[in-house]
């Protein structure tokens, strides 16, 4: 059973401050991870993906890959109330067309001003 | 106007009533999806098209019929539906390339739709 895990919050930071999300997966052979933000009533949007092991960074927010450990974070640095959203971790399914995506449940995150 | 447009937006039904929810993108993407997102429980993927062809069924009822006339749009039929099917229903689509590691899915608006 693929599975991704989240910790489903709320996490609260004070504004300014350094948000961590993290996400575990169970599909040692996944390839390729994804974050999105999810705004309440609203569709997901990409963040940014990361295939790589290590970290990849763009803007504010930086994402962390640890296959061996089957790991994956988004880090929100100087983190602002419009953060205030679920992020959804992401791990690319290898189905027949190796496309869809699995999804946690999602993190909660509030940040307050 | 977004790459991935879904209708209706909002949609009440009677369990015995007969209705369809319609993708359509505009990103030039050959593979579309069906998601529904449910309070409390994560994205939940129910069908993939690649190139028309449906790929991927994840033990949906079949009261959910999919159709895929060509790789722009896609349709959800709907029929007899149960309460607990009530949920925000998201289409995506992305570029199928198999190996690719950064296709990335976008999202539709969604479809909520109650079941009463």
């Amino acid at each position: 059973q693929k599975e991704v895990e989240q910790n489903s919050g709320p996490l609260s930071v004070p504004e300014g401050a350094i948000a961590s999300l993290n996400c575990t997966y169970s599909d040692r052979g996944s390839q390729s991870f994804f974050w999105y933000r999810q705004y309440s009533g609203k569709s997901p949007e990409l963040i940014m993906f990361i295939y790589s092991n290590g970290d990849k960074e763009d803007g504010r927010f930086t994402a962390q890959l640890n296959k061996a450990s089957q790991y994956v974070s988004l880090l929100i640095r100087d983190s602002q109330p419009s953060d205030s959203a679920t992020y959804l971790c992401a791990v690319r399914h290898r189905n027949q067309a190796g496309t869809a995506l699995i999804f946690g449940k999602g993190t909660t995150l509030s940040v307050s001003s | 106007e977004t790459g991935v447009t879904q209708t209706p937006r909002h949609l009440v039904m009677g369990m015995t009533n007969k209705k369809s929810l319609k993708c359509e993108q505009h990103l030039g993407h050959n593979a579309m999806y069906w998601y529904k997102q449910s309070a409390k429980k994560p994205l939940e993927l129910m069908f993939v098209y690649s190139l028309e062809e449906r790929v991927e069924n994840n033990s949906v009822p079949s009261r959910f019929s999919p159709e895929c006339p060509n790789s722009s749009h896609l349709f959800l039929h709907l029929h007899t539906l149960q309460p607990e099917d009530s949920a925000l229903y998201l289409c995506a689509s992305s570029q199928s390339r198999a190996g690719s590691s950064g296709n990335t899915i976008y999202f539709g608006e969604g479809s909520w739709l109650t079941v009463v």
